[in-house]
């Protein structure tokens, strides 16, 4: 079955304590990227790739890191959680790097980070 | 700013009826527009898409309109079914652009009641 997936799918942390949340999927995909939900502020772009070792900024990048090692994982990185950066992530991915493709998502991970 | 705006943050629609969600631009740029639809404890899935050379695209019981001159698309659904009780997303971009440059609203909330 062609999905995207994350794990965990819930995560409950302190401050300071590095993580990370996988994200791989099985369709070859070139494009991957993260997004976070919030109440009232929709889906917000992370950090993006358009292909292995290609990452780039997205609209909210600060606090996170990611790497594109291999063409199927696109891992989302906290050096250091805060509590504002609690919150639904959702993976995506989509065979076209342009606009016009479709984007499919993951099941989300929902952190909380006390 | 927000480029794509969702200014109903949820919606009640009696079953059988017709659920209308709308959502505005402000970037005169975006010719593709999307709808997502998301359930709870699960990823957005793409549900309809609409290019800026068309003014409508229908799918089934779903309809999505688009008014360039007002910068306004709307998601018409027709019967309204309790399945359809979810979060909808649009979302646009220019499709020739990246992929990391499609812009999600915050989301409507959709509860379709007996």
């Amino acid at each position: 079955e062609a999905q995207v997936t994350q794990n965990p799918r819930y995560l409950i942390t302190v401050t300071g304590k590095k993580l990370t949340v996988t994200c791989s999927q099985n369709m070859n995909h070139e494009y991957m990227s993260w997004y976070r939900q919030d109440p009232g502020l929709g889906l917000r772009q992370i950090y993006y790739s358009m292909n292995v070792e290609v990452t780039d900024k997205g609209d909210v990048p600060e606090g996170y890191k990611v790497s594109r090692k291999e063409k199927r994982n696109f891992p989302l990185i906290l050096e250091s959680p805060s509590p504002n950066q609690t919150s639904l992530y959702f993976c995506a991915s989509s065979l076209s790097a342009l606009a016009g493709g479709t984007i499919y998502f993951g099941p989300g991970t929902r952190l909380t980070v006390t | 700013d927000q480029q794509v705006k969702q200014n109903s943050p949820s919606l009640s629609v009696q079953e059988g009826r017709i659920s209308i969600l709308n959502c505005d631009y402000t970037n005169s740029m975006f010719d593709y527009f999307l709808w997502y639809k998301k359930y709870p404890a699960e990823g957005p899935t793409f549900l309809i898409s609409i290019s800026s050379i068309k003014d409508k695209n229908e799918d089934g019981r779903f309809t999505v309109f688009l008014n360039k001159s007002a910068k306004h698309l709307s998601l018409h659904i027709v019967p309204s079914q309790p399945g359809d009780s979810a979060v909808y997303f649009c979302a646009a971009s220019d499709q020739y652009s990246s992929a990391s440059k499609i812009i999600f609203g915050s989301g409507t909330r959709l509860s379709i009641r007996p």
